[in-house]
């Protein structure tokens, strides 16, 4: 099992519906989670992190962790064209002291007009 | 404005030459990485320093080699290029004691012929 999953999609939702990103991840003692989003052909930007069980919000962006069930999903309100972007998620495991980011394949999202 | 820049931002190179890809941070922060990203394939990380006597291999060193010249400047290097190093490359930053959120270059684009 890869460590942190996710569908590859294309996901496809209408101009101002809800999009729903998924992550799964197996290593229960995983400690921040991060959800970065990356225009064809640029480099990946953060949207947001976080680290405690249930949701945070930025904007128009939410980030829910479910650490007992090892999600994290990323919501995205009155998705707009300008979204559509593919979204990596990151974890940062808990052991070590070198320890660092470990990603996802990301999942492309089509919003359409 | 605190950045990650890479040069050359694109490169054409032939099967066996050396070249060098260069990282610069004015962010202050004290780790950097090196990652590919192939499509399909993710982010890859290559190379990561925690801080200037500090280098470690990632999960795809082959092939490649890394300099830390100053807490600002991480090279990296092929040292005889192939063209399945054909790929998107991009550094990165993150600082020691914070979220371990990283900040990415804009990307150097590599073609080996």
């Amino acid at each position: 099992q890869k460590e942190v999953e996710q569908n590859s999609g294309p996901l496809s939702v209408p101009e101002g519906a809800i999009a729903s990103l998924n992550c799964t991840y197996s290593d229960r003692g995983s400690q921040s989670f991060f959800w970065y989003r990356q225009y064809s052909g640029k480099s990946p930007e953060l949207i947001m992190f976080i680290y405690s069980n249930g949701d945070k919000e930025d904007g128009r962006f939410t980030a829910q962790l479910n650490k007992a069930s090892q999600y994290v999903s990323l919501l995205i309100r009155d998705s707009q064209p300008s979204d559509s972007a593919t979204y990596l998620c990151a974890l940062l495991p808990y052991a070590g002291n070198n320890r660092k980011l470990i990603w996802g394949l990301g999942t492309s999202l089509a919003v359409n007009p | 404005d605190a950045d990650v820049t890479q040069t050359p931002r694109n490169r054409i190179t032939k099967t066996g030459k050396r070249i060098m890809l260069e990282c610069s941070q004015t962010k202050g922060h004290d780790r950097m990485y090196w990652y590919r990203q192939d499509p399909g394939l993710g982010l890859r990380l290559i190379y990561y320093s925690f801080d200037v006597k500090d280098i470690n291999k990632g999960e795809i060193s082959d092939g490649y080699s890394v300099s830390r010249q100053a807490q600002a400047k991480f090279s990296l290097s092929l040292e005889s290029a192939i063209p399945n190093q054909t790929a998107l490359y991009f550094c990165a930053t993150s600082e020691t004691g914070g979220s371990e959120t990283q900040y990415f270059g804009p990307g150097t684009r590599l073609l080996v012929l």
